[in-house]
C-alpha cells in the first residue's frame, strides 16, 4: 500500500526552465508535505514543507503546491540550475503521528 | 557543526553475521529514526525512538533491534545478516514538537554476501 506516490522515476530539463515534480497520496490524514533532496551517496537535504492549511509555500526558487482534493503536490524550481540535479523525495505525516512516508523518489537531470 | 554522524560509511557482511550501525545526533533532538533506501522503493522506516528510553517498531522492523542510548546516540542491530538486507540505511532526527522535518546522516552503504 504506498500512500505516497511519485509517478515519475525521472525528469530532464533544460538549464533556465521551469522543473515541475509530482507527488500524489492517498491517505486523507496526511497533514503536513515535506520536499527533500538527495544527492549521490549523501543523504536527504530537507528542502521545503507546506501544512495542509496552506496551499502553496515559496522560499526562493522552490514552491511547493498543495491541492487537498486531489491529494496532490508539487515541487516548482524556477530557473533550473545544474545544481538541481539530484533525487527529490516527496514525504508526509500526520499530526502526532511523528513519522514520515516517503515517495519512491524522481532523479532530476538539468541539462546545460 | 556534524548534525547527524553515522559509522560505518560501508560494511560488508557474509551472511549469517552481525553488526550494529551507529549513529548520533548534536542538535539535542527528542527523536530520531532509522530508515533503509532501495532503488524504487524510497525510504522505509524500520523503527524510531520518539524519545530516550522509548522505541518504536516502523514499516519493515523484521530482522532489526535499536537501542536508544541515549539521548544522542541511537544504533541499528543486524542480528543475523541476510542478503535481503543488503541496502543503504539512513538515521535521521527531529524535534517532537509539531511537525517539523528530519534531518538526515550520510548513510551507512550495507552489503551481504
Amino acid at each position: 500500500d504506498q500512500q505516497v506516490k511519485q509517478n515519475s522515476p525521472s525528469l530532464s530539463v533544460q538549464e533556465g526552465r521551469i522543473s515541475i515534480l509530482n507527488c500524489d497520496y492517498t491517505n486523507s490524514m496526511f497533514d503536513y508535505f515535506l520536499w527533500y533532496k538527495k544527492y549521490p551517496a549523501e543523504g536527504p537535504t530537507f528542502l521545503i514543507s507546506i501544512s495542509s492549511i496552506k496551499d502553496k509555500n515559496e522560499d526562493g526558487r522552490f514552491t511547493v503546491f498543495l491541492n487537498k482534493s486531489a491529494k496532490h503536490l508539487s515541487l516548482h524550481i524556477v530557473p533550473s540550475q545544474p545544481g538541481d540535479s539530484a533525487v527529490y523525495f516527496c514525504a508526509a505525516s500526520h499530526a502526532g503521528a511523528q513519522k514520515l512516508v516517503f515517495g519512491q523518489g524522481t532523479r532530476l537531470t538539468i541539462n546545460p | 557543526n556534524a548534525g547527524v554522524t553515522q559509522t560505518p560509511k560501508f560494511q560488508v557482511l557474509k551472511t549469517g553475521q552481525s553488526m550494529t550501525l551507529q549513529c548520533a545526533q548534536d542538535m539535542n533532538h527528542n527523536s530520531m529514526y532509522w530508515y533503509r533506501q532501495d532503488p524504487g522503493m524510497g525510504l522505509r522506516l524500520i523503527y524510531y525512538s520518539a524519545s530516550e528510553g522509548t522505541t518504536d517498531k516502523g514499516e519493515v522492523p523484521n530482522g532489526y533491534n535499536v537501542s536508544r542510548l541515549n539521548k544522542r546516540e541511537f544504533s541499528l542491530r543486524l542480528e543475523s545478516a541476510a542478503p535481503s538486507q543488503t541496502s543503504v540505511y539512513f538515521c535521521a532526527s527531529s524535534e517532537d514538537r509539531g511537525n517539523q522535518p528530519q534531518h538526515f546522516g550520510d548513510g551507512t552503504r550495507l552489503s551481504i554476501l
